[in-house]
């Protein structure tokens, strides 16, 4: 079975640094994925969709995401930290329905 | 935009009540999604439906049941309240029945307490 696993409940950075949250899938055949954030009390948003044949994918708010298909990996990054960026982020796997990590809270730090 | 309306931000309610938790999207989507989301377990699939009248269970649907009467509205039923179904439920829907490749679109949450 299809699953996403984000390493990393927790991720803390200062502001201005760099933000990695690591996210990989099991699968033999390249899935859609998603990146999605909770910002405290709301639903989730759409961050990014990986579409396929790229390998570096562009989302809102300056985050953009890797599709690493030997290592079945899918990595967020941003260059640098925002106090705004504090959330929780989900990476999410879409075989024949959506199927999220335990999701990752970062903490930007001044 | 597409909005997912959830109709409680939060509820209370008793060990053994009917509880109802309504979801009303409002771009003609065909397909609708409820997840439960628990701090260290993520999302978790309860029902989905990709058409009116059509359901079908998720990952976790024990103690819950679905109603897709009208194509915009996806209830959740609590038949019985437990309290291990404190937590945050969310509604999404999407485009694309074979493909929801567009990402689906979430509401709110409603955080229920069951006491």
């Amino acid at each position: 079975a299809q699953s996403v696993t984000q390493l990393g409940s927790h991720v803390s950075v200062s502001e201005g640094a760099l933000v990695l949250l690591r996210c990989n899938y099991s699968s033999s055949v390249p899935p859609y994925l998603f990146w999605y954030v909770q910002y405290p009390n709301q639903g989730l948003q759409l961050l990014l969709k990986y579409t396929t044949g790229a390998t570096l994918v562009k989302g809102i708010n300056g985050f953009e995401a890797g599709f690493k298909k030997s290592e079945t990996s899918f990595h967020l990054t941003k260059p640098s930290a925002h106090m705004s960026d504090a959330a929780e982020y989900f990476c999410a796997v879409l075989t024949d329905k959506l199927i999220f990590g335990t999701g990752t809270r970062l903490q930007v730090f001044p | 935009d597409v909005k997912v309306t959830q109709s409680s931000r939060y509820l209370v309610k008793r060990t053994g009540e009917k509880v109802f938790l309504e979801c009303v999207q409002d771009m003609d989507h065909e397909n609708m999604f409820w997840y439960r989301q628990d701090p260290g377990l993520g999302l978790r699939l309860i029902y989905f439906s990709y058409d009116v009248k059509m359901k079908e269970k998720g990952d976790i649907p024990e103690g819950y049941s679905v109603s897709r009467e009208k194509k915009e509205r996806f209830s959740l039923i609590l038949e019985s309240a437990s309290t291990n179904q404190t937590s945050m439920y969310l509604c999404a829907s999407s485009l694309d029945p074979d493909r929801d490749r567009y990402g689906y679109t979430f509401g709110s949450g409603t955080r229920l307490t069951v006491v």
